[in-house]
């Protein structure tokens, strides 16, 4: 168990429809990565936040965004969703140095 | 652009037998090289982090090293316990991270 928790462990939903995702860092852990795995894409970076704040984006579609509270949980919402976003979401979390990542269990995420 | 390239996509050891998998990156500004590993269904659980060319890493049976151009991760005496997929990743000066699309391990009893 990494202590990095996400919900919901699956979730099932149609074309054009918007879900958020919840993901609670390990205790003490400022920042927060979300990713998305697909089985064509391998593990792609979507974006990081630092103590509330942006810190760097990578391959994230605009119907995507997210936001780290003050309580240092994080949610990624999905909007308009497509067949192609169905995968598994991660989140991870990392102290201060910001390199040794603890991902959670993920979420699978099917869009019908 | 900033990539991740891993070999063999798939490896198949018996018992005991030692071998290497191979990372090779092109990134702007490396911030430090991490080996993953990830079990079936679970999210990547991490092994080594390396920064600069020269540099080695080692727990158990695993030994990580670094050059300018790729990284290795060697398996020394593999047991079945060591099965899984070993992910490649770079950091690069934009704080990004590009993941590499894995070796998957087999190791036969």
């Amino acid at each position: 168990d990494s202590g990095v928790t996400q919900t919901p462990k699956h979730l099932i939903t149609a074309t054009g429809q918007r879900v958020t995702l919840r993901c609670s860092p390990r205790s003490g852990d400022l920042s927060v990565y979300w990713y998305q795995q697909s089985l064509d894409q391998g593990l792609q970076f979507l974006i990081q936040y630092y103590n509330g704040e942006e810190r760097a984006k990578g391959n994230i579609l605009e119907r995507f965004s997210a936001q780290q509270f003050p309580d240092l949980h994080s949610e990624l919402n999905l909007s308009s969703l497509e067949l192609g976003d169905s995968a598994l979401y991660f989140c991870a979390s990392s102290s201060e140095n910001f390199n040794e990542q603890f991902f959670g269990p993920g979420t699978r995420l099917t869009v019908l | 652009e900033d990539q991740v390239t891993q070999s063999p996509e798939a490896l198949r050891l018996q018992e005991g037998e030692s071998s290497s998998l191979n990372c090779s990156y092109t990134v702007s500004g490396l911030r430090g090289l991490f080996w993953y590993r990830q079990d079936p269904g679970k999210g990547p659980e991490f092994l080594f982090t390396l920064y600069s060319a020269g540099e080695e890493k080692e727990k158990e049976r695993l030994k990580a090293t670094l050059t300018k151009k790729e990284s290795f991760l060697h398996i020394t005496a593999p047991k079945p316990e060591d099965s899984a997929t070993y992910l490649c990743a770079v950091r690069d000066n934009f704080n990004k991270f590009y993941f590499g699309s894995g070796t998957k391990l087999n190791v036969k009893p």
